[in-house]
């Protein structure tokens, strides 16, 4: 079985510039997160989706950060600007999303971003 | 949301020691995981326990759960060289996963 993947593994940007990641989860999962990892920390959420609806984003900046997840499947996103504080390990990962009972997420290898 | 905590934040012990780290949390949870991070296979989930449960085994793995206390505690025995990696509690109050702050793992030969 394929697992989570995820495009760039590296991008170098400036900031002020914007940069987009993509994930692909693995099939028949239907609910797909999008975490940020800054250097020395655990991952925090930043968007959360059930198929193609969004069930939680609290945490996500949304004057500069957005993610999409059209059609239930793939998903992007997208930093504009960008900042040098965002400079993190992008992870997505993927679950069944049966919430009846509790679910294990499978991670991607990440996108590092380095704003400078 | 507020991250757990995780104790010690580095460990280096010989291979064939047991490691022991320990997980906080702040709120009331449904479960309770634990994933590994190295460099080679990024964030791998390792074990899970429900809230009603104390107590559960995998392998070299065990993992305790205390919910009058919020803590938890992840036990490797007999520790591999390949056991080295950080390792992230992970708590969920329905289906969002809050983190810790991980431990690292040094196992040397």
């Amino acid at each position: 079985e394929a697992g989570v993947a995820q495009s760039p593994r590296y991008k170098i940007i400036e900031k002020r510039q914007s940069v987009a990641f993509w994930c692909n989860p693995i099939s028949g999962h239907a609910t797909l997160y999008w975490y940020q990892q800054i250097l020395g920390q655990g991952p925090k959420l930043l968007i959360q989706f059930q198929n193609n609806g969004v069930v939680d984003d609290s945490q996500l900046p949304k004057d500069r950060f957005s993610a999409e997840r059209l059609k239930g499947v793939d998903s992007t996103l997208k930093i504009q600007p960008a900042k040098l504080e965002d400079s993190a390990v992008y992870l997505c990962a993927s679950s069944l999303g049966d919430l009846s009972v509790a679910d294990t997420q499978y991670f991607g290898p990440g996108t590092r971003l380095t704003v400078l | 949301s507020q991250q757990g905590e995780e104790d010690p934040q580095a460990l280096s012990i010989q291979e064939g020691e047991n490691a022991t780290m320990n997980c906080s949390y702040k709120t009331s949870i449904n479960n309770l995981q634990w994933y590994r991070q190295n460099s080679g296979r990024g964030l791998v989930h390792l074990i899970l326990i429900r809230s009603n449960e104390r107590e559960k085994h995998s392998g070299r793995l065990r993992v305790t759960l205390d919910t009058s206390k919020k803590s938890s505690s992840l036990l490797i025995t007999a520790s591999r060289a390949a056991d080295t990696a950080s390792y992230f509690c992970a708590y969920s109050g329905y289906s969002t996963l809050t983190f810790g702050k991980g431990t690292m793992l040094l196992v040397s030969p």
